[in-house]
């Protein structure tokens, strides 16, 4: 199993600008969350999904928007970027079970000019 | 989910147990204690979990109180690698928990040195 995989590792971006962050698990897991981290920092919930076709916001929702068309892929989009949006963005996935525990992708990296 | 206080930063020699506390205080019949760690620039990593019973796994030791107010993580034999910081996440189980929202707080950056 390659896990929990994310793409682009780096990116930088101009103010406006929209783009799609990858995240994609190969471990059939029904939940599936995107987190941002910044410097000093937890981990902020921004979208979840609780299975195919089913999303709702968590803490930081604004200036993003995701879709889960399959259980394996769960795109985070950045519809006209800030530099607020500068940040680590990880992926997580989890079967979803009664005291289960969650997989983390490696992150993403991104940079907003 | 209930409030975690972690110290913020600990030293451990390479070699010796690493004793990680964590205050719960507020902590709920039906709330588990997690542990999570991050290496730099990585993802974070699971480590154990427990709701009231000691646990042990290949990575580490949790230590509950009796009265749940507060945990120790044991890494019995620390190495350079477990440089990191650890994340004492209290929360309900998933069926409860919107998308298994995980609440991370500052942690314990934890150096291990050689």
């Amino acid at each position: 199993n390659a896990g929990v995989t994310q793409t682009p590792k780096f990116q930088v971006l101009k103010t406006g600008q929209s783009m799609t962050l990858q995240c994609a698990q190969d471990m059939n897991h029904e939940y599936m969350s995107w987190y941002r981290q910044d410097p000093g920092m937890g981990l902020r919930l921004i979208h979840y999904s609780v299975g195919a076709g089913i999303t709702d916001q968590g803490e930081v929702p604004n200036g993003y928007n995701v879709s889960r068309s399959t259980t394996e892929d769960f795109p985070l989009r950045l519809l006209s970027a800030a530099p607020s949006q500068t940040s680590v963005y990880f992926c997580a996935s989890s079967r979803g079970q009664n005291q289960d525990t969650q997989y983390f992708g490696p992150g993403t990296r991104l940079t907003v000019l | 989910d209930a409030k975690t206080t972690q110290p913020p930063s600990m030293d451990c020699a390479e070699g010796r147990a690493a004793n990680l506390p964590c205050n719960h205080s507020t902590i709920s019949g039906n709330e588990y204690v997690y542990w999570y760690r991050q290496i730099h620039s990585q993802g974070p990593q699971y480590i154990i979990h427990g709701l009231k019973n000691n646990e042990t796994n290949e990575m580490a030791s949790l230590i509950i109180t009796e009265d749940r107010k507060s945990s120790t993580l044991i890494l019995p034999h620390a190495t350079l690698r477990d440089t990191a910081v650890y994340y004492c996440i209290v929360r309900v189980s998933m069926i409860y928990n919107q998308g298994g929202k995980l609440i991370f707080g500052q942690g314990t950056e934890l150096s291990v040195k050689p």
